[in-house]
């Protein structure tokens, strides 16, 4: 079982960089998530997808894009790094039609420098 | 809007010793509590939940009740192990397509 499937793993930027983090999910799940995570900042949401079609913007959505490119997956684009960049990603999904069932499931996580 | 606040850690306690994490919350309406653990170099993963008041969640040991007179959902354990090492989150949600997360509480168990 899969689950949440995140790449790269690591990566190092220069900044002014571009790339792409990719991720896909197997559960069918309609609703996917991209999150940043910062030492004593918990997690920030960046992007969201609710349902295939849709995405709409987090908390911290400055210098992100994103593409839900189809049921199964969601890609967030740095256009251009900056070193306030770096950070650990993690995308999420979940089956979010009903309440008690909005349990979000993680990737491992994309460990992200900009230097 | 909605909110959840942890107690900030790290908590460090020895092994076998009793643990609670405390989190409080504000929402509208009747939302879902949730804890996460993310133990170290891995993604969030789901703990425990509680859908209505005075629902006890439970996993692994860990319990949590559900108390909507204070909006509480604090974490417990009676006995911690050195494996128990993880950052802890507890979240809430109302219904939207979007959970709000507390900022994690580092907990270290030593031997």
């Amino acid at each position: 079982n899969a689950g949440v499937t995140q790449t790269p793993k690591f990566q190092v930027l220069k900044t002014g960089q571009s790339m792409t983090l990719q991720c896909a999910q197997d559960m069918n799940h309609n609703s996917m998530y991209w999150y940043r995570q910062d030492p004593g900042m918990g997690l920030r949401l960046i992007y969201y997808s609710a349902s295939e079609g849709t995405t709409d913007k987090g908390e911290v959505p400055n210098g992100y894009n994103v593409s839900r490119l189809n049921k199964r997956e969601f890609s967030l684009r740095l256009e251009s790094a900056a070193p306030s960049q770096t950070s650990v990603y993690f995308c999420a999904s979940s089956d979010s039609f009903r309440v008690a069932k909005n349990i979000q499931y993680f990737g491992a996580g994309t460990r992200l420098s900009v230097l | 809007g909605d909110s959840v606040t942890q107690m900030e850690g790290p908590v460090t306690l020895s092994e076998e010793a009793f643990l609670t994490i405390n989190c409080t919350y504000t929402a509208t309406g009747y939302p879902s509590l949730f804890w996460y653990v993310q133990y170290p170099g891995e993604g969030l993963q789901l703990l425990l939940k509680a859908t209505k008041a005075d629902d006890k969640g439970s996993n692994k040991g860990f319990e949590a009740t559900y108390r909507k007179e204070t909006t509480s959902f604090h974490l417990e354990k009676g006995s911690v192990q050195v494996s128990d090492s993880a950052v802890y989150f507890c979240a809430l949600s109302g219904g939207s397509y979007i959970p709000t997360f507390g900022r994690g509480t580092s907990l270290i168990v030593h031997p």
